[in-house]
C-alpha cells in the first residue's frame, strides 16, 4: 500500500521560511517522479512543483519560482519543499502526491502552512 | 483563474445519475491522461479516475471517466449521499509544463 506523510508545516512569519518533507513507503519511491499540491483555506487544488526521479527535472508553478525549492533523497525515500520569503498568501494544506503520467495518482494527508505575523 | 475549468457545483437526488465535466485546451486534456480526484469535507483528496478512463483498485464501478477533444467528464451513477464531496480534474499542460487542476465541483446529493 502507497503511504505518503508529509510533516513540517508550521507558523512562520512573513519573509520567513520552511522545509517540508514527504516520507514515502510501500512502493519503489526512486522510480516514481512527484508532486507537491497545496490547498488554501476554503479553496481548490493547486499544482505547485514536480520532481524525476533522479531530481534532474523540476518545474514550478509561477506563483512559487525562485522561492521553493523541491528535492528527493532517493536513499531516504523523501521528498522536500524548501519554502523560503514566504507570503500570507503561501497559507495552505500541502500534499505531496506520486505522479502518474503528468497527474497525482496517491495522496499524503497534508501539512499545513500557516504565514502570519 | 484556473487552466482547466469546471462547473462550481452539481446537485442531484439520490440514485440519479450526475456528469461532471472538464474543459480544457489541445495542451492539456487533449494531449494527456486526465485524472479525477474526490475530496470529501475536512480529509485529503483521493483518486477516482486515472489514464482518463480507469478506477483504481477499490474504487465502485458507479465512478467512471471519460474523455472528447479537449473537454473530459466524471460520471456518477446511483448516487449516495456519501458522494457528497468536491470534485477535481488534473492533467499535465505540456506547453506550459506544468500541472493544472479544474477549479473544482460541489457535488450535492439533494
Amino acid at each position: 500500500e502507497v503511504q505518503l506523510v508529509e510533516s513540517g508545516g508550521g507558523l512562520v512569519q512573513p519573509g520567513g521560511s520552511l522545509r517540508l518533507s514527504c516520507a514515502a513507503a510501500g512502493f519503489t519511491f526512486s522510480s516514481y517522479w512527484m508532486h507537491w499540491v497545496r490547498q488554501a483555506p476554503g479553496k481548490g487544488l493547486v499544482w505547485v512543483s514536480r520532481i524525476k526521479t533522479d531530481g534532474s527535472t523540476i518545474t514550478y508553478a509561477d506563483s512559487v519560482k525562485g522561492r521553493f525549492t523541491t528535492s528527493r533523497d532517493n536513499g531516504k525515500n523523501t521528498l522536500y519543499l524548501q519554502m523560503n520569503s514566504l507570503r500570507t498568501e503561501d497559507t495552505a494544506v500541502y500534499y505531496c502526491a506520486r505522479d502518474n503520467w503528468g497527474s497525482p495518482n496517491s495522496w499524503g494527508q497534508g501539512t499545513l502552512v500557516t504565514v502570519s505575523s | 483563474q484556473s487552466v482547466l475549468t469546471q462547473p462550481p457545483s452539481v446537485s442531484a437526488a439520490p440514485g440519479q445519475k450526475v456528469t461532471i465535466s472538464c474543459s480544457g485546451s489541445s495542451s492539456n486534456i487533449e494531449n494527456n491522461y486526465v485524472s479525477w480526484h474526490q475530496q470529501l469535507p475536512g480529509t485529503a483528496p483521493k483518486l477516482l479516475i486515472y489514464d482518463t478512463n480507469k478506477r483504481p483498485s477499490g474504487i465502485s464501478d458507479r465512478f467512471s471517466g471519460s474523455k472528447s477533444g479537449t473537454s473530459a467528464t466524471l460520471g456518477i451513477t446511483g448516487l449516495q449521499t456519501g458522494d457528497e464531496a468536491d470534485y477535481y480534474c488534473a492533467t499535465w499542460d505540456s506547453s506550459l509544463s506544468v500541472g493544472v487542476f479544474g477549479g473544482g465541483t460541489k457535488l450535492t446529493v439533494l
